[in-house]
């Protein structure tokens, strides 16, 4: 079985300040990461993912995110974030060699980031 | 391209009653899963079905919950005799593949509430 944490529920933080949003998972096969975002009463958008490859991954509106595979943990960084950035970011995995489970996602409790002027 | 549809966004029911929630996918895509997200948590998998045949629905609960996804027309997620701790958003996802490296699309979800 497979489980997300992410340790922190909410983070204030001031406009063009630097953010890390922390994500840590468990499994016992390998897995996907992914790390989503949902706007206030809308759906969830993809931010960026990591499936294989260098372990650093970017979204185009510069977040990024490092798969640690020691610390099992999947850390999601912007170096200066924008008050447009306020919204809630989950944290999930997928199994990646069971087929026959398809997509299902496994998600973290969700972090809301709120920036301030 | 439109993405994945979710009618109604909002739904109100009295205890007992009857909620339909409808999920169209997007074009071309033949995979839709439901997600449920209780208020202040993440969201938790509910089924996994593909045209008319149901994957994976360990994430459902055993009375009351029932989904389908037809030949035609949208998948429905269907909670009879609703109670008030139904009350949540209801999250579809759509992917052309059933494969985990594969995207998947949310739609904007339907936000329950019963009364």
């Amino acid at each position: 079985a497979q489980s997300v944490t992410q340790l922190d529920s909410q983070v204030p933080v001031f406009e063009e300040a630097p953010v890390e949003l922390r994500c840590n998972y468990s499994s016992s096969v390998s897995v996907y990461l992914f790390w989503y975002v949902q706007y206030p009463n809308q759906g969830l958008q993809l931010l960026l993912k990591y499936l294989s490859g260098s372990t650093l991954v970017e979204s185009i509106n510069g977040f990024e995110a490092e798969f640690n595979k020691s610390q099992t943990s999947f850390h999601l960084r912007k170096p200066s974030v924008h008050i447009s950035d306020t919204a809630e970011y989950f944290c999930a995995v997928k199994p990646s060699m069971i087929y026959n489970q398809g997509g299902k996602l496994i998600f973290g409790q969700g972090t809301e980031l709120s920036v301030k002027p | 391209n439109a993405g994945v549809m979710q009618n109604p966004r909002h739904l109100v029911r009295r205890r007992g009653q009857e909620a339909r929630l409808r999920c169209s996918p997007m074009k071309g895509h033949s995979h839709v899963y439901w997600y449920r997200q209780l208020p202040e948590e993440g969201l938790k998998f509910m089924v996994y079905l593909q045209k008319e045949n149901i994957i994976d629905e360990s994430g459902m609960p055993k009375e009351r919950f029932s989904a389908e996804f037809p030949k035609e027309g949208p998948s429905i997620l269907r909670i009879q005799q609703v109670v008030r701790g139904d009350s949540a958003a209801y999250f579809c996802a759509s992917s052309p593949y059933g494969t985990s490296n594969t995207e998947a699309f949310f739609g904007q979800g339907t936000r329950l509430t019963v009364v």
